[in-house]
């Protein structure tokens, strides 16, 4: 059972828009730890996607977005593509845990 | 540009204990104000964070592994390493080092341990 709660898969066509949560509580993302998401490509090591909630790295399209509000956190993909269809992971801080937690990861399809 | 290597036995017996070493390239273990971290991913699984140490030596641990894992560091190697003792079956996974400021920035490809007899 992962801290922090990410719906198990999503699917869009190409061209659609998709939206991944991230859900925690008041020791974690309410309490105003970042979130960062990480793309994982199939039988790859995971990608930093989006860093502190809404910043991309250098490389990362525009496509991809992050946002945060109260305990939970979403990663927008606007114009899927057929090369978007990975694993995505959001991460932040527990501090009860005093620990790094992960969500489950979500399954993106493009259909 | 940095690059992490993993390295250590693909199998363990159960009971016994866990031994990966991470090999950092492109870059000094020293430099910089980091995090150097051991994620895993059972197969089908999501991440878990395993722990982190700082280049002054200073660890932190996931709670429910704290009891059986040490992370060390070697300077000289720009070398870190991972031990888990006291592995089960549970602990099969894919094992990834990775540095952090405070996201993971850099991956290792990650390597695959399993616990089997």
């Amino acid at each position: 059972q992962s801290v922090l709660t990410q719906p198990p898969s999503v699917s869009g066509a190409p061209g659609q828009r998709v939206t991944i949560s991230c859900t925690g509580n008041s020791s974690n993302i309410g309490a105003g730890f970042d979130v960062h998401w990480y793309q994982q490509l199939p039988g790859t090591a995971p990608k930093l996607l989006i860093y502190g909630n809404r910043n991309r790295p250098s490389g990362v399209p525009d496509r991809f977005s992050g946002s945060k509000s109260g305990t939970s956190a979403s990663l927008a993909i606007t114009g899927l593509q057929a090369e978007d269809e990975a694993d995505y992971h959001c991460q932040s801080f527990d501090s009860s845990l005093v620990a790094w937690v992960f969500g489950g990861g979500t399954k993106l399809t493009v259909l | 540009q940095v690059q992490l290597q993993e390295s250590g036995p693909g199998l363990v017996k159960p009971s016994q204990t866990l031994s990966l070493t991470c090999t950092v390239s492109g870059g000094s273990i020293s430099s910089g104000t980091y995090y150097w971290s051991w994620i895993r991913q059972p197969a089908g699984k999501g991440l878990e964070w395993i722990g982190r140490i700082y280049i002054s030596g200073s660890t932190e641990y996931n709670p429910s592994l704290r009891s059986r894992v040490t992370i060390s560091v070697d300077t000289s190697k720009n070398q870190f390493s991972l031990k888990l003792t006291s592995v089960t079956a549970a602990d099969t996974a894919v094992y990834y080092c990775a540095r952090a400021w405070s996201p993971v920035d850099y991956w290792g490809q990650g390597t695959l341990v399993t616990v089997s007899s």
